[in-house]
């Protein structure tokens, strides 16, 4: 049962275009919703964050959207950059537990 | 400041044999989760040690144990390895108070 859901594997953007990426939940109960980014050989990365009292939060290039009637939230970078090139993870948090999606890999074209 | 480390970085083990995975949190944190991550999926939680207590369990059998000390550093032990097994084992550590993890590099894990 996949609570935390990211329906696209792969993503590919021109450098300097935004980038999107989506997640939809099933849990109503989560409070917390992340987005860690990962590079090989190398743990995921904390990025940023949303408590689901909030819909937006912005953080220099990175901004994240969450839809709680929908079910959604999603990722925003503007500008994406060569060096974003990495795999995202969406994750949710209830209590002292966090569910990861499966991840999107974005590629970053220069 | 150092942060999240993990050892050993890659293991070989075969079916049944036992496997003891360590991991040290970032200064200042006192939460230690554990996260298994099979290839082409997210981190799974397997539990989280907080105060020497396992506070919280994923969907893993008991085969599955782990371990907290008072310096906040935490073992993952795991019983009668099953060629399932094999995975990318992940630490993170956090502030009780705070949502955001922080992860180790991982210990890569074969069962043969």
């Amino acid at each position: 049962d996949q609570q935390v859901k990211q329906n696209s594997p792969s993503l590919s953007v021109q450098e300097g275009r935004i980038s999107i990426l989506n997640c939809d939940y099933t849990n109503s109960m989560f409070d917390y919703f992340l987005w860690y980014k990962k590079y090989p050989a190398e743990g995921p990365t904390f990025l940023i964050s949303i408590s689901s009292i909030k819909d937006k939060n912005e953080d220099g290039r990175f901004t994240v959207f969450l839809n709680k009637s929908a079910k959604h939230l999603s990722l925003h970078i503007v500008p994406s950059q060569p060096g974003d090139s990495a795999v995202y993870f969406c994750a949710a948090s209830e209590g002292f537990k966090t569910i990861f999606g499966a991840g999107t890999r974005l590629f970053v074209k220069a | 400041d150092a942060g999240v480390t993990q050892s050993p970085t890659h293991l070989i083990k075969t079916r049944g044999q036992q496997v003891t995975l360590r991991c040290s949190p970032k200064s200042g944190h006192d939460t230690v989760s554990w996260y298994q991550q099979a290839l082409g999926q997210g981190p799974q939680f397997i539990f989280q040690y907080y105060e020497e207590e396992e506070r919280q369990r994923g969907n893993f059998p008991d085969r599955f144990s782990g371990h907290q000390f008072p310096n906040y550093s935490s073992e993952l032990n795991v019983n009668a390895l099953l060629l399932g097994d094999s995975a990318l084992y992940l630490c993170a550590s956090s502030d009780r108070n705070e949502e955001t993890q922080y992860f180790g590099p991982g210990t890569r894990l074969l069962v043969l």
